[in-house]
Order: structure tokens, then C-alpha cells, then sequence
């Protein structure tokens, strides 16, 4: 069974902060996904990655596959950041359809 | 621009009550999918397809019923309804070309379901 595991579970940072929320994910998984909760409750995809580095805006992506890691940051953070962020790892071979996924960090950026 | 349209985005249910959560996509994903989110946990996946007229299960399928006669419809069926199904619900649709797997999803706003 394939596993993802966020931390911290809940980050607390001051306006302007680099920000780094990190997944570790077990073999057997071939792609990470990054969402974006908002309170109130709507899930967007921020991210798709299987290897390196991705960019938008504020927000960058990173994936180690040797590790099995990825990492989140957000740079010159803002409240408006103020989300839970979820990774979500993509099964490889036949259940590529399936996405398991972690119980989210909780950031709240204060002015 | 729609995306994902699911409704009602609120419903209250007596135990044993059936009622059917409606999902719809305009973006002609071939992928849906049906999650819950329990408070504190992951979300987890109830149902899939892959295209009309094929689901499957997936981790927690007991207690619903899908199906999936269009690329855009994908309703998930509740019947006797139970406490443990008090969750919020999300529907979601990704592109996946054949044998690639599913790509970047889209999610509809959620549904919030309480069973007394």
C-alpha cells in the first residue's frame, strides 16, 4: 500500500517568510500532485511533477525521485496563502489512475 | 468556463434516506472520480472511470453506487444512508492519455453531507 507523509502538519509564519512544506512518499508511486485548500473548502491543483522543478508565480515545486521527496515553497509569503496544502502521490504501472494521499499542512501566514 | 459542477453543496439525510450526488464536467476529461474528506484525514477514493460506461471501486466504495453514461456525468448514489457517510464529498476530473495515468486534476466545490 502506497503512503505519503506531510510535514509539518501545521506551519505558522509572518508575511514575506520562504516557506517549505515537505512530502515523503513510499516506492510504487511515479508522480506528486500539490493542491491548495482554501477554508471554505475548494481543492485547485497547483502542481503536477515526476521530476525537477516546477514554477508559478510565488509558488515552486520540487521532486528528489531518489529520495522519494518533494518539497513546496513559497516565496515573499502572503496572507492570502493561508491554506491547507495537500500532496497527493499518482500510483505507478496499472493504478495510475489512483492518487493516495497526505492529511495536508496547515499554513497560516499573519500580516 | 464551468470545470466541474457538483450539487447540492449541502444536505442533510435521515439514516436510511437515499439521495444521489450529481457531478458534472465540461472539459471532456476522460477521468472522474468521487473522494471523501473526513476531518483530520486524507481524502479517499469511493469510485472511479475511466470513460462512459466504466467504473470501478476504489478504497471505500461500501455503501454507494455510481455510473457513468456520458464523458460528463458522474453521479454517486447513496442508498441507506448512515452516519459514517457524514463527509464533505468531491468530485474530480483529469485528461489521461492511455496508460499514462491521470494528470492534473480539476475538482468541483464539494459537497457537505450530514446523516442524523
Amino acid at each position: 500500500k502506497n503512503e505519503v507523509e506531510q510535514s509539518p502538519q501545521n506551519l505558522t509564519a509572518q508575511e514575506g517568510e520562504f516557506i517549505t512544506i515537505n512530502c515523503s512518499y513510499s516506492v510504487g508511486i511515479s508522480a506528486l500532485h500539490w493542491l491548495q485548500q482554501h477554508p471554505g473548502g475548494g481543492i485547485v491543483s497547483l502542481f503536477m511533477l515526476s521530476s525537477g522543478k516546477k514554477k508559478h508565480g510565488r509558488l515552486i515545486a520540487t521532486i528528489n525521485i531518489q529520495e522519494k521527496h518533494s518539497s513546496l515553497h513559497i516565496t515573499a509569503s502572503h496572507p492570502r496563502d493561508s491554506a491547507v496544502y495537500i500532496c497527493a502521490g499518482r500510483d505507478s504501472g496499472g493504478s495510475n489512475y489512483k492518487l493516495t494521499f497526505g492529511k495536508g499542512t496547515l499554513l497560516t501566514v499573519n500580516p | 468556463n464551468a470545470g466541474v459542477t457538483q450539487t447540492p453543496k449541502f444536505r442533510i439525510l435521515k439514516i436510511g434516506q437515499s439521495m444521489t450526488l450529481q457531478c458534472t464536467q465540461d472539459m471532456n476529461h476522460n477521468y472522474m472520480y468521487w473522494y471523501r474528506q473526513d476531518p483530520g484525514m486524507g481524502l479517499k477514493l469511493i469510485y472511479y472511470s475511466v470513460g462512459a460506461g466504466i467504473t470501478d471501486k476504489g478504497e471505500v466504495p461500501n455503501g454507494y453506487n455510481v455510473s457513468r453514461s456520458t464523458t460528463e456525468d458522474f453521479p454517486l448514489r447513496l442508498e441507506l444512508a448512515a452516519p459514517s457517510q457524514t463527509s464533505v464529498y468531491f468530485c474530480a476530473s483529469s485528461y489521461g492519455a492511455k496508460g499514462s495515468g491521470a494528470n492534473v486534476l480539476t475538482f468541483g466545490a464539494g459537497s457537505r453531507l450530514t446523516v442524523l
